[in-house]
């Protein structure tokens, strides 16, 4: 059963900061990462999605890389944003569904 | 195009009441699935569709539950009879196909079993 973590589950930054979320799978043999954000009482958007043949997919002050050897994804939000406070889920396919983690919950302090 | 269309937004229900929830998903997509959030277990699937048939509901908790999806463009969740303990937010998502496409989720809906 593929089992999913990130760490931190919460993480407060200054404006201007660079985030770093982490995320970690247990079974490689997946072949894609979505990560997701979820504003508070709303539904998930997706963000990135990486397919297994690339190493990091990037849209705007986003990028994510994935190791499949070492079951990883790092997703980096670069000059964090009050905006970009939120919860940060990733997801790996387990046969058709996704198993997801629990999040990371972003504070940008203005 | 609006994207997965979600109702009812909230919904409160006392114990024993049947509760429908219903899902429209992005036209043209194929797969559908059905999607529990708590914060004791994060986010489950319950069910999947792929061209309207249900293809793994091994996610759903108890008989109360069930789906359906009658045609590609709606699908209901129900509960029946419905329990404290299924207060949840259920979230609908779409992708054009099973696989290597990107899930897109609906707004949820909010539930609330008194």
């Amino acid at each position: 059963k593929q089992e999913v973590t990130q760490i931190p589950a919460a993480l407060s930054v200054p404006e201007g900061e660079n985030l770093v979320l982490n995320c970690s799978f247990t079974d490689s043999a997946i072949y894609n990462l979505q990560w997701f954000r979820q504003d508070p009482g709303k539904g998930l958007t997706s963000l990135l999605l990486i397919q297994s043949s690339q190493r990091e997919q990037t849209s705007g002050r986003l990028n994510a890389s994935l190791d499949k050897s070492s079951g990883r994804s790092t997703l980096y939000i670069a000059a964090s944003q009050p905006g970009d406070s939120a919860t940060y889920l990733c997801a790996v396919p387990n046969d058709y569904k996704l198993s997801f983690g629990a999040g990371t919950t972003v504070t940008v302090r203005a | 195009d609006a994207g997965v269309i979600q109702s009812p937004r909230h919904e409160v229900t006392e114990m024993g009441q049947e509760v429908t929830l219903r899902c429209k998903p992005i036209s043209g997509h194929n797969s559908l699935f059905w999607y529990r959030q708590t914060m004791m277990r994060g986010l489950e699937l319950l069910i999947y569709f792929n061209n309207n048939v249900p293809i793994d509901d091994s996610g759903m908790p108890e008989d109360r539950f069930s789906a359906k999806m009658p045609n590609a463009s709606f699908s209901t969740l129900k509960i029946q009879p419905s329990e404290p303990r299924d207060s949840a937010v259920y979230f609908c998502a779409s992708s054009l196909r099973l696989g290597k496409e990107t899930q897109y989720f609906g707004p949820g809906t909010r539930l609330l079993v008194l």
